[in-house]
């Protein structure tokens, strides 16, 4: 079974300033996907950005960037100029790619336990 | 593009009772999961359908808990009789599991029901 760790229970990062959140994951599977999933109080679960394992390259969107270390199975997100708006609890996640051409298999994501950001103003 | 409905927003219950949540998925998605949040923790998947069929049940407290999307297109989740261990957030999420779309692994979720088992 895959296992998705965050060891930050809580990050504290000042306005405008740069912050990394961390991730490790444990599979034997060589197809998958990584996500960030950012959980504000309304509770509502935003995809922030995802990865697919095959790519080399690192996934970004806008502010948001990972560093995809497959061989260490590691996962960390960046977020650079960091505003109020981004205070929120962060999951990780992983998800397999085994069914992904087959279509209709277990494809549950699994998640870490959360890691909670405050943006200082 | 409507998302993930979800309702109701809060329930709470004494234990032993019962009680039952609804989704209705983003339309055209055929593929329904639930979730269940308990404080401090990472949502934990209870059940996923592909239509109406039960694809990953695997995690489901089946003695207690119970899934259905009859047509394939909304779902309801139950729990009878529930436990004080029961209180958490239930989310709903649905994905699209159609070839070639680019969001086909991505998977989006409704705002959840906070459930309070006293």
């Amino acid at each position: 079974a895959q296992t998705v760790t965050q060891s930050q229970p809580e990050m504290s990062v000042q306005e405008a300033e740069t912050v990394t959140l961390s991730c490790t994951y444990d599979t034997s599977e060589s197809d998958y996907y990584l996500f960030w999933y950012k959980q504000p109080p309304s509770r509502q679960m935003i995809l922030v950005i995802r990865q697919e394992a095959y790519k080399q390259q690192n996934a970004t969107e806008n502010r948001f960037s990972v560093n995809f270390q497959k061989a260490a199975k590691s996962f960390s997100l960046k977020i650079s100029d960091s505003q109020l708006g981004d205070a929120a609890m962060y999951f990780c996640a992983y998800r397999t790619g085994t069914f992904e051409y087959s279509g209709g298999g277990a494809d549950g994501l699994t998640f870490g336990k959360g890691t909670h950001l405050i943006i200082q103003p | 593009e409507a998302g993930v409905a979800q309702s109701p927003r809060y329930k709470i219950i004494e234990k032993r009772q019962s009680v039952a949540f609804w989704c209705n998925p983003i339309s055209g998605h055929a593929t329904l999961y639930w979730y269940q949040q308990i404080l401090g923790q990472g949502p934990k998947l209870l059940i996923q359908f592909q239509n109406n069929g039960v694809v990953d049940d695997s995690q489901l407290p089946k003695d207690r808990f119970s899934a259905e999307r009859l047509k394939g297109v909304d779902s309801t989740l139950k729990i009878q009789p529930a436990k004080l261990e029961d209180s958490a957030v239930y989310l709903c999420a649905s994905s699209s599991s159609l070839q070639g779309v680019e969001a086909k692994n991505i998977q989006y979720f409704g705002a959840g029901t906070r459930l309070s088992v006293l």
